[in-house]
């Protein structure tokens, strides 16, 4: 049973206007969320992360915001670019960051448009 | 600012055979994994690495071993390949654990025919 979700396997929108990309999880032990992005034929690259005692953090074009009532996160993009089109990934630490290890979600293919 | 790299980039095997995909990174990073990804899968955990010469299973370890001999190294191998293993693979590293950035290689798209 998945423990990340991006229910949305695509999002589309137009330059300059807002995406809002999504992720829920189902284990409340989960503590520090992070969001990768990757282009075709390269490796994923880090992005922006969030801790559990935070419920927003900002970086430049890139906010996430967590809700830990509803097991929900999301990372907006403003304003969108067309270089910001790729796959993005969420990402979650499970063991309050001791083995590192990340559970990922199947990702969301964003495409902006000029 | 070489960060993650992985060797090879692409390879086509035939099923039964064997292969060592090689992750080498010279972050000095404590720990490592191998990932591999699948159309509609998203990143799967195969086997990961917290230290030189300790190894633990993931989410998806069978058909795989692994060794980290070096603490820089990272190996993931293939004893009898088989098409279920076609697949893109990443190797990653972080510093420690505590929810830290990982850093990916470029991955190895491996075909088993």
């Amino acid at each position: 049973d998945q423990q990340v979700k991006q229910n949305s396997p695509s999002l589309s929108v137009q330059e300059g206007r807002i995406s809002i990309l999504n992720c829920d999880y189902t284990n409340s032990m989960f503590d520090y969320f992070l969001w990768y992005k990757k282009y075709p034929a390269e490796g994923p690259t880090f992005l922006i992360s969030i801790s559990s005692i935070k419920d927003k953090n900002e970086d430049g074009r890139f906010t996430v915001f967590l809700n830990k009532s509803a097991k929900h996160l999301s990372l907006h993009i403003v304003p969108s670019q067309p270089g910001d089109s790729a796959v993005y990934f969420c990402a979650a630490n499970p063991y309050g960051g001791s083995q590192g290890n990340l559970i990922f979600g199947k990702g969301t293919k964003l495409s902006v448009k000029p | 600012n070489a960060g993650v790299t992985q060797t090879p980039k692409f390879r086509v095997l035939k099923t039964g055979q064997s292969m060592t995909l090689l992750c080498a990174q010279d972050m000095n990073h404590e720990y490592m994994y191998w990932y591999r990804q699948d159309p509609g899968m998203g990143l799967r955990l195969i086997h990961y690495s917290v230290g030189e010469g300790t190894t633990a299973k993931g989410e998806v370890p069978d058909g795989y071993n692994v060794s980290r001999l070096k603490k820089q190294n990272f190996l993931l191998g293939l004893e009898s390949a088989a098409p279920s293993q076609t697949s893109v693979y990443f190797c990653a590293s972080i510093l420690t654990g505590g929810g830290t950035e990982a850093f990916f290689g470029q991955g190895t798209r491996l075909t088993v025919v």
